[in-house]
C-alpha cells in the first residue's frame, strides 16, 4: 500500500505569493495533520482535521488555513507569503481513531520563498 | 513551543561504538514517539511508548520512557553507518498534535 504522499516535492515562490500544498493520506486513514519543520527544527503543528473538521490548530497566523475532502486528502493554503515561511512542510496520517500516537509522515514539501 | 528538550543536539561517533540521546520535558506525555529523519524526507516512526517505565527493543535500539511518562531515552548498540540521521522524540498530550524536540543529529563513520 501506499503511504502518505505529498505534491509538489518542491516550491520557489515569492514574498506575497500565495500557495497551496497538497496532501493523500493512507489508505483508510481519516485524519491529516500538517506540520512546519524549519532548518534545525523539530516540526512544529499547525493544523489537524478529522473526518472532515478541524479538530485542533497550533500558534500559526490566520494566513494559513487548510481543509479536508471528501476522500480525506487535504490542502494546505498560505497567503501573503513571508521569507520566514520557507520550511519543509510535512503531512501525517493517522489511523482511525485519529490520535497522535498513529501519525505517519509524507515526505514532504519543500518551499522556498525568495 | 518546543516542549522537549533533547540532548545532545549533535554526535559524531564511529561504527561500533554505543550511543544513547536523551528527551526531557517537564510535562507528562500520554505517550512519547521516535522517529529518525533523513536529509529532505519526512520522519519514519520508530516506535511508540505508552506507559512509565516501559522498555521496548528494536534491533540494536532499545528505547525506555521514564517512571513518570517526562522523558524518555534511546540507546543505540554498535552502531553502523545506516544508523546516521535526525533522532526526533515527541510528545502527545493533546491527543492529536505532536510536540517535537529539536532532534539529535547522529553522524556514524565507518
Amino acid at each position: 500500500d501506499a503511504g502518505v504522499t505529498q505534491s509538489p516535492t518542491h516550491l520557489i515562490k515569492t514574498r506575497g505569493q500565495q500557495v497551496t500544498l497538497r496532501c493523500s493520506p493512507i489508505s483508510g486513514h481519516k485524519s491529516v495533520s500538517w506540520y512546519q519543520q524549519v532548518l534545525g527544527q523539530g516540526p512544529q503543528f499547525i493544523f489537524q482535521y478529522y473526518e472532515k473538521e478541524e479538530r485542533g490548530r497550533g500558534n500559526f497566523p490566520d494566513r494559513f488555513s487548510a481543509r479536508q475532502f471528501p476522500n480525506y486528502s487535504s490542502e494546505l493554503n498560505v497567503n501573503a507569503l513571508l521569507l520566514g515561511d520557507s520550511a519543509l512542510y510535512l503531512c501525517a496520517s493517522s489511523g482511525t481513531s485519529g490520535r497522535a500516537t498513529e501519525q505517519y509522515f509524507g515526505p514532504g514539501t519543500r518551499l522556498t520563498v525568495t | 513551543t518546543q516542549l522537549l528538550e533533547q540532548s545532545p543536539q549533535f554526535l559524531s561517533i564511529q561504527e561500533g561504538e554505543n550511543l544513547t540521546v536523551y528527551c526531557n520535558s517537564s510535562s507528562v506525555f500520554s505517550s512519547l514517539q521516535w522517529y529518525r529523519q533523513e536529509p529532505g524526507e519526512g520522519p519514519v516512526l520508530l516506535v511508540t511508548v505508552v506507559t512509565g517505565g516501559e522498555v521496548k527493543k528494536l534491533k540494536r535500539l532499545t528505547f525506555q520512557f521514564g517512571d513518570a511518562r517526562k522523558d524518555s531515552s534511546l540507546h543505540i548498540t554498535a552502531a553502523q553507518p545506516g544508523d546516521t540521521g535526525l533522532y526526533l522524540c515527541a510528545g502527545d498530550h493533546s491527543g492529536y498534535a505532536l510536540n517535537f524536540g529539536k532532534g539529535t543529529s547522529l553522524l556514524v563513520t565507518p
